[in-house]
């Protein structure tokens, strides 16, 4: 089955501690977008990749960073997290349609 | 400031009845709007959209309705059915724009 996969599904880190989040897609979508949800709140747009095009949104901090090295993949890097950074992180694709394909996304506690 | 409001957190509904979910929005450029579900542990999955320029859509059990005028939708799921106990998320794609925008969520229980 076609898919938007992430990887881990829980992820710890330290205060301070870089880490990234991975999301890999079988579905050959040509965008690929990274949200945060905290608790209650609605997802979050941080940025996304139109093919190779990198947007990111205005108000995300600049301790998140995001690279897509193929079409398949896409990863989110936290250079410094802090306790306020612990949320679920949402990975999606689209075909450049309105429809978003969501992963089951990364809950990442920080200590 | 939020775009797009779930003003419910949540909703207890009885199996069988009509469930009716509701989403506000302040801006006027969005070109389709779109509800979600989500499942705990799962990631959020497609369930309706509505162009701007519609006022209905149906597809099964889910109609969903777009007042303009009142920058209102909403999702309507009839009969309900235990399965559709979930978080449901309306959202909205800016014109132009590659992105959704989501409400808060509600959470609707189905009671048997």
């Amino acid at each position: 089955d076609a898919m938007v996969i992430q990887n881990p599904r829980y992820q710890v880190t330290q205060f301070g501690k870089p880490v990234t989040l991975s999301c890999s897609q079988t579905l050959n979508h040509n965008v690929m977008y990274w949200y945060q949800q905290k608790s209650s709140q609605a997802p979050k747009l941080l940025f996304h990749y139109y093919d190779k095009d990198f947007n990111n949104e205005a108000d995300t901090p600049d301790n998140f960073q995001s690279r897509r090295p193929n079409t398949s993949f896409c990863f989110l890097d936290i250079r410094s997290p802090g306790l306020g950074d612990a949320a679920m992180y949402l990975c999606a694709t689209s075909s450049g349609t309105y429809e978003q394909y969501f992963g089951p996304g990364t809950r990442l506690t920080v200590t | 400031d939020q775009q797009v409001k779930q003003n419910s957190p949540s909703l207890s509904v009885q199996e069988g009845r009509i469930s009716i979910l509701n989403c506000d929005y302040t801006n006027s450029m969005f070109d389709y709007f779109l509800w979600y579900k989500k499942y705990p542990a799962e990631g959020p999955t497609f369930l309706i959209s509505i162009s701007s320029i519609k006022d209905k859509n149906e597809d099964g059990r889910f109609t969903v309705f777009l007042n303009k005028s009142a920058k209102h939708l909403s999702l309507h799921i009839v009969p309900s059915q235990p399965g559709d106990s979930a978080v449901y998320f309306c959202a909205a794609t800016p014109q132009g724009a590659q992105k959704l925008v989501f409400g808060q969520g509600t959470r609707l229980t189905i009671n048997p």
